[in-house]
Order: C-alpha cells, then structure tokens, then sequence
C-alpha cells in the first residue's frame, strides 16, 4: 500500500528565510503527487501538483517542488517565506488505479512563519 | 458558486446518537471521498464512490456506512457513533487525472 512520510511535523522559521519541507513515498509504479496547503480552521487546498513532464512544478505564490523518482521525493521549497504561509502543508499522492484514484496524505507539516 | 458543499458544519452528538454528513458537489465530478482528520494523523479515508450506486470501503471505514444514490451527493453516516469519532470529516470530488476539490470541513465532536 502507498504511503507518505513528512519528516518534520512543525517547521518553525522567520519571516524572508527560506524554507524546506520534505515529503517521500512509497511505491514502485507511476505516481501523482501533491502538495495542499491548510489554513487555520479552513479545508484543504491544492498548492502544485506533478501528474508528467517537467519535475520541477511552482505555484503561484512562490513555492517550488521537485519530483525525485529515485529518491521517492517531492519536497517544497520556497527562498523566501512571509507571515502569511503560515499554515498546515500536507504531502499526498495517489496511484491510478484503473479509473479510480484515492489520495494518501502524509501527517502534515505545520510552518509556522514568524517576525 | 461551483464546489462542495458539506452540512452541518458542526454538531455534537451523545455517545450512541446517530446522524448524517450531506455532501454535495455540482461540478459533475464521478468520484466522492471522506475523510476524516485528526491531529498529527493527517487525512485519512473513510470510504469511497466512484460512481452513482457504488461504494467502497477506505483506510478507516468502521464505525460509519455511507450511500450514493444521486451522483451529486454522498451521504456519511454513523449509526452509533463513539467518542473516538470525534474528529473533522471532509468531502472531497474528482474525476479521473484531475485534482480533488475538498469542502469546508464538518467539525464532530462526541460526547
């Protein structure tokens, strides 16, 4: 069965520091993976995603995330975090399956951006 | 506005007492998830459908049933729930190669 391991469960850092939250997998076969961002007391939303093509997916808002197929790794990044990414950031992935999908989140990482 | 809808937001419930989660989805999607999140446990699945009239089973399905007889809807139900079922339970839709979009959240507290 899949599985998603985010190492660290709170990343504490100061505002315009950069900032690393990592995500690995596991599995053997062709993979989606996501990141979604959490804002307090609101659902899940969808920050990037990498479904082919280019590893190297980015947001909007500035975060980045490399797909590494030997590593089993899709860590975000972003070189310079500000108060309002504050939130719970949750890796998944999801393995097709013969037109259904589930997703499998990992545990969370809670960044906590300060002054 | 397109999306999910998930009601009540929140309840409290005694040891026992039964109830519903309604979810609604008006974008056509197939697929339907619960989940429910407790913390540092991330989210987990409850059950499934992938498609009107079908349902199946997740990571965490005791303890709750669920139904799908309209395609924009899918019901979560506890039959006799628990303290251990205090939790925040989201609906989530898709379709096949596309993103899940997620709902508001329900917050159940059990007494």
């Amino acid at each position: 069965a899949q599985s998603v391991t985010q190492l660290d469960s709170q990343v504490p850092v100061f505002e315009e520091a950069p900032v690393e939250l990592r995500c690995n997998y596991s599995s053997s076969v062709s993979v989606y993976l996501f990141w979604y961002v959490q804002y307090p007391n609101q659902g899940l939303q969808l920050l990037l995603k990498y479904l082919s093509g280019s590893t190297l997916v980015e947001s909007i808002n500035g975060f980045e995330a490399e797909f590494n197929k030997s590593q089993t790794s899709f860590h975000l990044r972003k070189p310079s975090v500000h108060i309002s990414d504050t939130a719970e950031y949750f890796c998944a992935v999801s393995e097709p399956q013969g037109g259904s999908e589930k997703l499998v989140f990992g545990k969370g990482t809670k960044l906590t951006v300060n002054p | 506005n397109a999306g999910v809808t998930q009601t009540p937001k929140f309840r409290v419930l005694k040891t026992g007492q039964s109830m519903t989660l309604l979810c609604a989805q008006d974008m056509n999607h197939e697929y339907m998830y619960w989940y429910r999140q407790d913390p540092g446990m991330g989210l987990r699945l409850i059950h499934y459908s992938v498609g009107e009239g079908t349902t199946a089973k997740g990571e965490v399905p005791d303890g709750y049933n669920v139904s799908r007889l309209k395609k924009q809807n899918f019901l979560l139900g506890l039959e006799s729930a628990a303290p251990s079922q205090t939790s925040v339970y989201f609906c989530a839709s898709g379709t096949t190669g596309t993103v899940l979009t997620f709902g508001a959240g329900s917050r159940l507290t059990v007494l």
